[in-house]
Formats: structure tokens, C-alpha cells, sequence
């Protein structure tokens, strides 16, 4: 059963860098896609984007200049930095398995999820 | 953000059919697949439709999901209380080259 933990700082504040790493367990990271969702509180999901194993990354376009995405396959894990944070970047942060195929794409496990708060 | 719309509310009384529709574009969900969650707050948000019509295992066949045009719906027949929940249509954008989810509409068990 695939099962994915989001772990990172609590809080951050405003200008600063957002680290978190999502660890997978239960299948490799070398198969499907792997991506960073968000919630805002009382807001909807807001998709920030994925990453292959091999590296290849897509990003939310309102998002892109400030975030990076990378991978560790040695550790089974992935991780997400957002730079230059504000409050408007409070939110709940999930990390989720992307499959695609003949179907289409989707998300599926997801994390449990991490509240991020920005403040000084 | 969102370029998905939803109702923000859904209501039925146990038993009952309730729907819910999603509104996109020709970018979207017109020429992609939709997929759609379930989300109880606290918790991971769990995948119930994707390919627009096709159950994972385990989601109960209440759940069923259409696709017309840029519009599609999601369907809970004989409601029960443990659905009361939000629930977000999700699909690819080829302009944003980008994921995309709806604005959510939560669904209260009367």
C-alpha cells in the first residue's frame, strides 16, 4: 500500500524560503509522477506542480518563478521550496502520486498534509 | 484561482440523488479527462472518479461521474451521512499547460 508523509517546518516567515519533503513508502519512486498540491484555509486546491524521477519537472505558471522541485530517488523522496513566502502562502501543503494513462492523469494516494504558516 | 466553477453547496436528505456540476472550457475539460475528489477537512482527499466515468477500487458505485462537452457532473445516489464532504472536479489545462481544480462544493447530509 503506497503511502506518502509530508514532513518540513511549521512556520516560516515572510521572505523567506518554504522547504518540505514528501517520503514515499510502499512503491519506488521511479515510477509515475509525483506533485505538490496546496489549500489555503477556508480555499480551494491549488496545484503547484510535479516531478519525474529523472528529474523533469512542470510547474503551476503562477507560481514557477518561486518554486523549485526536486528528487532523491536514493532516499525515496521528493521535495518542494517556494522562495520569497507571504502570507497569502499559508496553506495546507499535500503531496500526491500522479498516474497517467489511457484514462487521463490524476492524483492518487495523497498525503495526510502540512499546515505551512508564514508569519514574522 | 480556479478555472473550474462549481456550486459551493450541495444538500440532500439520506437517501436522496445529489449533483454536482463543474464548468470549464475547451482547454480543459473539454479536451481532457476529468477526475474528481472527495476532501473531509483534516484529512488526505481521497480520488472517487477519475477518466471522467471510472471508480477506483473500493469507491462505492453510488459514486458516478459524467462528462458532456466542457461540463461535467458528479452524481451521490442513495446519500448517506458519511458523504457529507467537499468535493473538487480536477482536470489538465493544454493553455496553462497546468493542472487545474475546481472551486468546490460542499455537500451537507440534512
Amino acid at each position: 500500500q503506497v503511502q506518502l508523509q509530508e514532513s518540513g517546518p511549521g512556520l516560516v516567515k515572510p521572505s523567506e524560503t518554504l522547504s518540505l519533503t514528501c517520503t514515499v513508502s510502499g512503491d519506488s519512486i521511479t515510477s509515475y509522477y509525483w506533485n505538490w498540491i496546496r489549500q489555503p484555509p477556508g480555499k480551494g486546491l491549488e496545484w503547484i506542480g510535479y516531478i519525474y524521477y529523472t528529474g523533469s519537472t512542470n510547474c503551476n505558471p503562477s507560481l514557477k518563478s518561486r518554486v523549485t522541485i526536486s528528487v532523491d530517488t536514493s532516499k525515496n523522496q521528493f521535495s518542494l521550496k517556494l522562495s520569497s513566502v507571504t502570507a497569502a502562502d499559508t496553506a495546507v501543503y499535500y503531496c500526491a502520486r500522479g498516474v497517467a494513462d489511457s484514462f487521463g492523469s490524476w492524483f492518487d494516494p495523497w498525503g495526510q498534509g502540512t499546515l505551512v504558516a508564514v508569519s514574522s | 484561482q480556479s478555472v473550474l466553477t462549481q456550486p459551493p453547496s450541495a444538500s440532500g436528505t439520506p437517501g436522496q440523488r445529489v449533483a454536482i456540476s463543474c464548468s470549464g472550457s475547451s482547454s480543459n475539460i473539454g479536451s481532457n479527462a476529468v477526475n474528481w475528489y472527495q476532501h473531509l477537512p483534516g484529512t488526505a482527499p481521497k480520488l472517487l472518479i477519475y477518466g471522467n466515468n471510472q471508480r477506483p477500487s473500493g469507491v462505492p458505485d453510488r459514486f458516478s461521474g459524467s462528462k458532456s462537452g466542457t461540463s461535467a457532473s458528479l452524481a451521490i445516489s442513495g446519500l448517506q451521512s458519511e458523504d457529507e464532504a467537499d468535493y473538487y472536479c480536477a482536470a489538465w489545462d493544454d493553455s496553462l499547460n497546468g493542472y487545474v481544480f475546481g472551486t468546490g462544493t460542499k455537500v451537507t447530509v440534512l
